[in-house]
């Protein structure tokens, strides 16, 4: 049973448009979560975090927008850039899971030039 | 070395056997985590060292997966007698402290192919 869902495997975004990825979670005990990237070969990066006592984390082209009575969040790119197309992982904790996060599936994200 | 070294970073070998992955981490960080990718699987965590103290190994999936940190630095998972569904992206991260905020540092990876 997955608890952190990422329903769309792939997503095709025309270059300077906004990029929207979303991320699904079902354990309410989660409190804090991330954005991570990884591009082919190379391992996963971070990219941004919120916790749970926000709605909304910005740096950048990149923000976060979490809605916690919905347990859904979203990652925006604006605008997107072709150096973006990279599969994007969304990652939640909770107080009961000790120091290790929870990994979606990833959704790879290809920004057409 | 600047980030997370993984080796190595293929690793082809017959059912039965047993395999050794190797996990330099960033120098000073004394967190260091093991996750590991199947195919179009989330990362799928499998044990965490902190400094001294006892890994949390709560997510290794049997008892043919071991993990160890010498002297709180260099990290290897061991897999005993692999089966094909071992087979994934291995990866290790590690953080300055646990990793309660901010970003860890993931390696390249070790992808295992078990045939």
């Amino acid at each position: 049973d997955q608890q952190v869902k990422q329903n769309s495997p792939s997503l095709s975004v025309q270059e300077g448009r906004i990029s929207i990825l979303n991320c699904d979670y079902t354990n309410s005990m989660f409190d804090y979560f991330l954005w991570y990237k990884k591009y082919p070969a190379e391992g996963p990066t971070f990219l941004i975090s919120i916790s749970s006592i926000k709605d909304k984390n910005e740096d950048g082209r990149f923000t976060v927008f979490l809605n916690k009575s919905a347990k859904h969040l979203s990652l925006h790119i604006v605008p997107s850039q072709p150096g973006d197309s990279a599969v994007y992982f969304c990652a939640a904790r909770g107080w009961n899971y000790g120091q290790n996060f929870v990994f979606g599936p990833g959704t790879r994200l290809s920004v057409l030039p | 070395g600047a980030g997370v070294s993984q080796s190595p970073s293929n690793k082809v070998t017959e059912k039965g056997k047993d395999v050794e992955l190797r996990c330099d981490p960033i120098s000073g960080h004394t967190a260091l985590y093991w996750y590991r990718q199947s195919l179009g699987q989330g990362l799928e965590f499998l044990i965490y060292f902190q400094g001294n103290s006892a890994p949390d190994k709560s997510g290794l999936p049997s008892d043919r997966f071991s993990a160890e940190r010498t002297g709180g630095s260099v990290s290897t998972l061991t897999i005993q007698r692999t089966q094909q569904e071992d087979s994934a992206v291995y990866l290790c991260a590690s953080s300055l402290e646990a990793w309660g905020q901010g970003e860890a540092f993931f390696g390249q990876g070790t992808r295992l192919t078990v045939v």
